[in-house]
């Protein structure tokens, strides 16, 4: 059973609001990733993680920003939600012990009013 | 942006079918392919991460192959039952394990 958990489960939330969406493992693991997606769409890499103080932007372009202080957190946050951030948002891990098999936590929908 | 491409996008099946899905994937620079499935509600789950061409992995009545030299993956499921109904994603990795993931089969077992 995978140890990655993610609060909140669903947000709903008016424009202009800053949010963070929580995102923690106690698998020891390294590497840690934000994906995004949209309904009907892929997932899509917006952030990830080598390390503590590691972070980089992914593929898709987003306005959001993480910081990796330690090693089991790997928080996201918007500064100014707007309805284009509406979205579901997943957390993930992995170690190269495992493969690089990709942990998921459970996911935050998010809806901006 | 690496190209990874599932077919079919939905497929539906009677219990006790057998059925099987596509992934296509960029052959070049090959170094995996990861398979996970969806279930409505919960966390995507890895079922493989395939390294070596011809490659085949099982796990249950649900197995995979692969071929890295023409690029693409084949997903069996022997004996379909409705709890294997979710969406099937595959992912191919770029540089440093960033995954691409294709849009999924979407796979709803009728009884």
């Amino acid at each position: 059973e995978a140890d990655i958990y993610q609060t909140p489960r669903y947000l709903v939330i008016g424009t202009g609001k800053k949010i963070t969406l929580e995102c923690s493992q106690t698998m020891g693991h390294d590497k840690m990733y934000w994906y995004q997606q949209d309904p009907g769409m892929e997932l899509h890499l917006i952030h990830y993680s080598y390390g503590v103080n590691s972070t980089e932007k992914g593929d898709l372009s987003s306005e959001s920003t993480v910081s990796r202080i330690r090693t089991e957190h790997f928080p996201l946050t918007l500064e100014s939600a707007r309805p284009s951030h509406t979205s579901q948002y997943l957390c993930a891990s992995s170690d190269i012990v495992e493969g690089e098999k990709l942990f998921f936590g459970s996911g935050t929908q998010l809806s901006v009013l | 942006i690496l190209n990874v491409e599932q077919s079919p996008q939905s497929l539906h099946v009677q219990e006790g079918d057998s059925t099987n899905f596509t992934c296509s994937f960029p052959s070049s620079n090959f170094y995996a392919l990861h398979w996970y499935r969806w279930e409505t509600a919960k966390s995507p789950e890895a079922l493989f991460v395939m390294t070596l061409n011809g490659d085949e992995k099982k796990k249950g009545r649900i197995s995979a192959t692969l071929n890295t030299k023409e690029g693409y993956s084949y997903l069996y499921i022997k004996g379909s039952q409705p709890e294997d109904s979710a969406t099937y994603l595959c992912a191919f990795p770029g540089g440093g394990n960033k995954l691409t993931f294709g849009t999924g089969t979407q796979l709803k077992v009728e009884l």
